[in-house]
């Protein structure tokens, strides 16, 4: 079965830097990668998700990137802000199959 | 629009006490039903899973079950609940077509 890894397990950013979330998948019939927000006892949120027909997908200050060769994806927060803090989570899936999630990421922005 | 709606936002119970969490999907029929648990600062952890009525599949064995009385509505059980039970609990629903799960609000349980 699919196996995430997912790193690192905590980042530190200073505000306005980068921030890069890598993920690792083991199944290569997975086809659907969404990244998740979840913020200090709330929900998780779906904030972008790529599909495996395309290499990069942007949404203003975040980007994901998908290599199929080497079945790893990342997310990318640019201009990161204090409200960016939260813990992030990757998954894999193809279809009728149930999501794979990694373990998370906590992200601090430090003013 | 869909939305999803679960109830109660948090629950604080004795051990040995029964559990009832239910969850139910508005605006979308057929849906792929989930229970995730989260312990404190952890990962999200699949319980339960459902792809139509009457239909439970378990992930891991453990002290609770699940049902699916209607097509839409998904609840989480427990007759005795235990310490380790304690945790946030998060229901979620995914149409049939390749898309996110869409997490409802959580419960935040508390075993005392």
């Amino acid at each position: 079965g699919e196996n995430v890894e997912q790193h690192p397990s905590t980042l530190s950013v200073q505000e306005g830097d980068s921030a890069v979330i890598k993920c690792t998948y083991s199944d290569s019939a997975s086809n659907y990668f969404p990244w998740y927000k979840q913020e200090l006892g709330k929900r998780p949120q779906l904030i972008i998700d790529i599909r495996s027909n395309v290499g990069e997908k942007k949404d203003q200050r975040i980007a994901v990137t998908l290599n199929k060769t080497a079945k790893h994806f990342s997310l990318h927060i640019t201009e990161t802000q204090p409200e960016d803090s939260a813990v992030y989570f990757c998954a894999a899936t193809s279809y009728g199959q149930n999501f794979v999630f990694g373990p998370g990421t906590r992200l601090s922005v430090l003013p | 629009s869909q939305t999803i709606h679960q109830w109660p936002a948090t629950l604080v119970q004795p051990v040995g006490s029964p559990l009832s969490l239910e969850c139910t999907v508005e605006g979308t029929s057929n849906p792929n039903l989930y229970w995730y648990r989260q312990a404190a600062g952890r990962g999200l952890q699949l319980l339960f899973y459902s792809v139509g009525i009457g239909q439970i599949s378990s992930e891991v064995p453990q002290n609770l079950s699940a049902s699916r009385p209607q097509d839409r509505q998904f609840i989480l059980s427990s007759k005795k609940l235990l310490l380790s039970d304690s945790g946030f609990y998060l229901c979620a629903w995914r149409g049939q077509r390749l898309g996110g799960y869409t997490f409802g609000s959580g419960t935040r349980l508390t075993v005392v």
